[in-house]
């Protein structure tokens, strides 16, 4: 039952360019996102959130896009920098909940 | 800034044998959680605790699992009699309330990676 879904297992782009990753999610309930970025033998650090009474949350760099119809969300990262390389999770809750439940991942290698 | 310490950072044990993963948490968090993940594979749910108790759990987290917060400070993961499919990286996580100073995102640890043989 994977209710967030990461179809991209991995992505590049060329330093300077736009990266976007996408995450679908199957549970009309969820009311959060977040999006975690994770290097090797490190725990997720926490990106950007955004509620589901929004549809657009900037910050910096980082933009996440919520589409809710369509139960999407994208986090769109310009200019994308080397150091971005990394794996990025979308996460979802319910409110009322305690759980935050994690997508697949999305290897992201900015090439320099 | 505060952040989440998790001790061991590596472990190595055999199965069948009992292990206790430990985690501070950030300190004026009310919400504690563990996570794992399988080399390779999606950060899982395991559990969440509030006020001294569990609040949810996934159907990983059985009857070899257990959590506490001993002394107000620590908060433990506890696995019983540990298996080959338990070797993972284990995080635990906590974050504050939601509201306008937080947007109650997690705050993770490095992990703590079990190796059962």
């Amino acid at each position: 039952d994977q209710q967030v879904k990461q179809n991209s297992p991995s992505l590049s782009v060329q330093e300077g360019r736009i990266s976007i990753l996408n995450c679908d999610y199957t549970n009309s309930m969820f009311d959060y996102f977040l999006w975690y970025k994770k290097y090797p033998a490190e725990g997720p650090t926490f990106l950007i959130s955004i509620s589901s009474i929004k549809d657009k949350n900037e910050d910096g760099r980082f933009t996440v896009f919520l589409n809710k119809s369509a139960k999407h969300l994208s986090l769109h990262i310009v200019p994308s920098q080397p150091g971005d390389s990394a794996v990025y999770f979308c996460a979802a809750s319910v409110g009322g909940t305690y759980k935050y439940i994690f997508g697949t991942g999305t290897r992201l290698k900015v090439l320099a | 800034e505060p952040e989440v310490t998790q001790t061991p950072s590596h472990q190595v044990t055999q199965m069948g044998q009992e292990v206790i993963l430990r985690c501070v948490p950030i300190s004026n968090h009310l919400y504690f959680y563990w996570y794992r993940q399988i080399l390779g594979q999606k950060v899982e749910f395991l559990v969440s605790f509030y006020n001294n108790e569990i609040s949810e759990k996934s159907e990983i987290f059985d009857d070899q699992f257990s959590v506490e917060r001993p002394d107000g400070s620590n908060f433990t993961l506890k696995i019983r009699s540990t298996k080959l499919e338990d070797s993972a990286m284990y995080f635990c996580a906590s974050r504050g309330a939601r509201g306008v100073r937080s947007t109650g995102e997690l705050f993770f640890g490095e992990g703590s990676r079990l190796t059962v043989l």
